[in-house]
């Protein structure tokens, strides 16, 4: 039973489309998280959710959206995709937003924009 | 959070314990180290973390200096399966984000 899914695992669209990433968590997290993971393979995060909250936001552009409908679900939605929107996206979630226990990450999705 | 130096690139023979270094030269004392790793293709793993005593798990054994400038993880007995990156993380206690570095890409060679 995967602790923290995402879907879909890869995700291939023309530039200046929209489209969304779920991701689901069974750990009974309060947290939960967004990474991007760039072509140079350096992790960054972008967003953080405590049940249902935003707590942080990394000056990320506009055209993306998240939304936390319970604390279980953190998706992800991008609008109007460029090229360097191209990167595998992670989510991840932790017991509460300063936990000293460790984050548990999904496998990732592929995004690439073409 | 501190900054943290590791090598780009660590090669160990299988079998043998690879011995994984990280400097944090500007830790403070509510600061943790945590190490994660990243096997290909997959999300990062949370490994082990500590604050100054050495801590040992089933995956690992983390090792920090009496002044707490470097650590070392340990793998004791390395397999193939254990070729990853290894991002070594200090963390402030209540922080609301873990901030990866590069990372030290560890090979094992059969």
């Amino acid at each position: 039973d995967t602790a923290v899914s995402q879907t879909p695992k890869y995700l291939v669209t023309q530039m200046g489309n929209d489209k969304s990433i779920k991701c689901e968590q069974n750990l009974g997290h309060d947290t939960m998280y967004w990474y991007k993971q760039d072509s140079k393979k350096f992790l960054k995060i972008m967003f953080s959710y405590n049940n249902k909250e935003l707590i942080i936001n990394e000056t990320v552009p506009n055209r993306f959206s998240p939304k936390s409908p319970d604390k279980a679900h953190l998706n992800l939605h991008i609008n109007s995709l460029e090229l360097g929107d191209s990167a595998v996206y992670f989510c991840a979630s932790s017991q509460d937003p300063s936990s000293l226990g460790g984050y548990t990450f999904g496998s990732g999705t592929r995004l690439t924009v073409v | 959070d501190a900054k943290t130096t590791q090598p780009p690139s660590m090669d160990c023979a299988e079998g043998r314990a690879a011995n994984l270094p990280c400097n944090h030269s500007t830790i403070s004392g509510n600061e943790y180290v945590y190490w994660y790793r990243q096997i290909h293709s997959q999300g990062p793993q949370y490994i082990i973390h500590g604050l100054k005593n050495n801590e040992t798990n089933e995956m690992a054994s983390l090792i920090i200096t009496e002044d707490r400038k470097s650590s070392t993880l340990i793998l004791p007995h390395a397999t193939l399966r254990d070729t990853a990156v290894y991002y070594c993380i200090v963390r402030v206690a209540g922080a609301q984000k873990l901030v990866f570095g590069q990372g030290t890409r560890l090979t094992i060679n059969p």
